[in-house]
């Protein structure tokens, strides 16, 4: 069975600074989806960025990019800048390439940005 | 364009009582899944729908029930609550049917249906 791993609960960072947080994941497929959703006190989950298994590029968008080291089955996600709006519960999930959204998330990463 | 709409954002019930919670998807959108969030468990997939399809279900008891409707909206209902399915929610469409064919086509959340059981 696939799984998740996010082994920081918190993290913080000062404002302008870069934080990197950490995803593992385990599986046996070869093509697969990853991706990282940012939730804020709203509760809404909002897409921050994702990363196909095929491609070796990392993701990249606007000052978030992502390190995935598919042999190591590793997936950061790297925050440059950070501002105050970046606070919010940070998901890692998987999903196979199968035809589901049966997504696999994370435990999640509390981020607070101190100003 | 309107993203996904959850009702009602907030509800209490008392344990033995039932519930049922209404998503509309993005407009466009054919499928929609459901997450169960809570502090313990943390987001557990509930179910998927296509084209009015169960296409996929959780590992969750019978209690747990859905339905999607012809214009794409979908229904999750909760029968007998107990004090444990308190939580968060979440419900999320997509335009595919996440077949081989399309690609990272991602889900969609709404904000979400926060159910407390007493």
């Amino acid at each position: 069975a696939q799984t998740v791993t996010q082994s920081q609960p918190e993290m913080s960072v000062q404002e302008a600074e870069t934080v990197t947080l950490s995803c593992t994941y385990d599986t046996s497929e070869s093509d697969y989806y990853l991706f990282w959703y940012k939730q804020p006190p709203s509760r809404q989950m909002i897409l921050v960025i994702r990363q196909e298994a095929y491609k070796q590029q990392n993701a990249t968008e606007n000052r978030f990019s992502v390190n995935f080291q598919k042999a190591a089955k590793s997936f950061s996600l790297k925050i440059s800048d950070s501002q105050l709006g970046d606070a919010a519960m940070y998901f890692c999930a998987y999903r196979p390439d199968s035809g589901t959204y049966k997504y696999i998330f994370g435990t999640g990463t509390r981020l607070k940005v101190l100003a | 364009k309107a993203g996904v709409t959850q009702t009602p954002r907030y509800l209490i019930k008392t344990r033995g009582q039932q519930v049922t919670l209404s998503c509309s998807p993005i407009s466009g959108h054919r499928s929609v899944s459901w997450y169960q969030q809570t502090p313990g468990q943390g987001l557990q997939f509930l179910f998927e729908y296509f084209s009015e399809t169960q296409r996929n279900k959780g590992n969750f008891p019978g209690r747990f029930s859905g339905r999607q409707f012809s214009n794409s909206r979908s229904e999750m209902n909760v029968s007998t609550l107990e004090l444990g399915d308190s939580a968060l929610y979440l419900c999320a469409s997509s335009l595919t049917s996440g077949g081989l064919s399309s690609g990272a086509n991602v889900l969609t959340f709404g904000a979400g249906s926060r159910l407390t059981v007493l």
